[in-house]
């Protein structure tokens, strides 16, 4: 079975500093898509970051970037810069063409002024 | 901004009670799913709806779940019978494209505020 760990339920960062949350996932499919959604407080989920499993190039979105290491089956987030707004909760996703979307349990982040 | 909406956003049943989650999905929008998450729990998938039926459906979409595309616009959950395990937040999503295209062009999946569902 398909799933998607994130070993750290919560964690905290300093306004401006830089921070990594962490996604490791299993899977036998060679194609597939990772996600990073943010889900703000009492909102709805929205689409941070997409990596295509077939691309090496790491995928960038502004002050959001990835580490997305293949063999290692990780994907981890890193947000540079942090701000107030960046505060929510952060789920890890993926999914294969044969695969719905599974999530992992998220990680919660707090940024601190 | 399109937007999928959810009502309502928070109903609380008793257990036995038949429940309806309506969502209005983004309007050119073709894919649309359900999915549930357990307070503390990681989301789930429910069900995936294309074309005017189910696409697929996960393990919990058992025959207590229904869905349905009423009237072009509306796309609801609907729970005949539901038990205190119902107790969840339930996200609507729709995107334009599939999530995971064999051509490589992927759909972008928008999600709406959610439902609470409490049941006693």
């Amino acid at each position: 079975a398909q799933t998607v760990t994130q070993s750290q339920p919560e964690m905290s960062v300093q306004e401006a500093e830089t921070v990594t949350l962490s996604c490791t996932y299993d899977t036998s499919e060679s194609d597939y898509y990772l996600f990073w959604y943010k889900q703000p407080p009492s909102r709805q989920m929205i689409l941070v970051i997409r990596q295509e499993a077939y691309k090496q190039q790491n995928a960038t979105e502004n002050r959001f970037s990835v580490n997305f290491q293949k063999a290692a089956k990780s994907f981890s987030l890193k947000i540079s810069d942090s701000q107030l707004g960046d505060a929510a909760m952060y789920f890890c996703a993926y999914i294969t063409g044969n695969t719905p979307l599974v999530f992992g349990k998220g990680t919660r982040l707090s940024v601190i002024a | 901004e399109p937007e999928v909406t959810q009502t309502p956003s928070h109903q609380v049943t008793q257990m036995g009670q038949e429940v309806i989650l309506r969502c209005v999905p983004i309007s050119n929008h073709l894919y649309f799913y359900w999915y549930r998450q357990i307070l503390g729990q990681k989301v789930e998938f429910l069900v995936s709806f294309y074309n005017n039926e189910i696409s697929e459906k996960s393990e919990i979409f058992d025959d207590q779940f229904s869905v349905e595309r009423p009237d072009g616009s509306n796309f609801t959950l609907k729970i005949r019978s539901t038990k205190l395990e119902d107790s969840a937040m339930y996200f609507c999503a729709s995107s334009i494209l599939p999530l995971a295209g064999a051509d490589g062009n992927t759909g972008e999946l928008f999600f709406g505020e959610g439902s609470r569902l409490t049941v006693l």
